[in-house]
C-alpha cells in the first residue's frame, strides 16, 4: 500500500533554532517528493521537489534531503523564524498517468519567541 | 495574481441539501483537482480533471459530482450533503510536467 508517514506529528521551538522534519514513505513507483508549507487557514505551498537522482534540496533556510534507498526524506529549517509557524507537508508522486499524489498527514510546527 | 480562487470559504449545511463549491484559476493550467483534508490524515483526492470536457475519480469520490466545461473552472457538487462530507475542501491545479500543484485557500464546510 502507498503510504507517507511524517514525524513528529507536532514540534514546538524557540525562534532562532534548528529543527528537522522526517518523512518515510512506501511508494511505487516513485516520481519525485515535494515539501509543501500550510499556513493556518491557507492552501499548501510548495517548497522543494526532488527527484530519484537528487539527495538534497534547499528554498532559503529550508534544506530537505532524499535517500532513495532508505525511502527517507527530511526537512531542514535553519534559524527558525516566528513565520516558520505552519504544517509541513510530504508528498510523494506516482509516476505514469495522471501522476497520482500521495500526502502526509503534515507535521505542525510552532516557533514560539 | 489570482492563481486559484475558491468560493465560498466558509458554508454550514442541514443534511441532504445540496450545494456547489466554486474554483478559477486563471494560469491557464489544464489540470485541476479537488481534494478534502481531515483532521490527522493527508489530503486525499474527491476528482480531478486533465482538461475541459474531461474528469475523473479520485481516491474518494462518492456523494460529489465534477464538470469542466472550461479551462478556468472546475466546480464541485454535493448531491446529498451527510455529516461525514464536514471538512476543508481545497481546489488545486497544476502545469505540465512536474510542476508543482498551485491550491485556493479552501472551503471550510459544516454540515449538521
Amino acid at each position: 500500500k502507498n503510504q507517507v508517514e511524517q514525524s513528529p506529528q507536532s514540534l514546538i521551538i524557540l525562534e532562532g533554532k534548528n529543527c528537522t522534519l522526517q518523512c518515510n514513505y512506501t511508494v511505487s513507483p516513485f516520481s519525485n517528493l515535494r515539501w509543501y508549507k500550510q499556513d493556518t487557514g491557507r492552501g499548501p505551498v510548495s517548497l522543494t521537489i526532488m527527484t530519484f537522482s537528487e539527495n538534497t534540496k534547499s528554498n532559503g533556510r529550508y534544506t530537505a534531503t532524499l535517500d532513495a534507498d532508505t525511502k527517507q526524506s527530511s526537512l531542514h529549517i535553519t534559524a527558525s523564524q516566528l513565520s516558520d509557524s505552519a504544517s509541513y507537508i510530504c508528498v510523494v508522486t506516482l509516476s505514469g498517468g495522471y501522476n497520482k499524489l500521495i500526502f502526509g498527514a503534515g507535521t505542525r510546527l510552532a516557533v514560539h519567541p | 495574481n489570482a492563481g486559484v480562487t475558491q468560493t465560498p470559504k466558509f458554508q454550514v449545511l442541514k443534511t441532504g441539501q445540496s450545494m456547489t463549491l466554486q474554483c478559477a484559476q486563471d494560469m491557464n493550467h489544464e489540470y485541476m483537482s479537488w481534494y478534502r483534508q481531515d483532521p490527522g490524515m493527508g489530503l486525499r483526492l474527491i476528482h480531478y480533471s486533465v482538461g475541459a470536457g474531461i474528469t475523473d475519480q479520485g481516491e474518494v469520490p462518492n456523494g460529489y459530482n465534477v464538470s469542466r466545461s472550461t479551462t478556468e473552472d472546475f466546480p464541485l457538487r454535493l448531491l446529498s450533503a451527510a455529516p461525514s462530507q464536514t471538512s476543508v475542501y481545497f481546489c488545486a491545479s497544476r502545469g505540465p510536467g512536474t510542476a508543482p500543484q498551485h491550491f485556493g485557500d479552501g472551503t471550510r464546510l459544516s454540515i449538521l
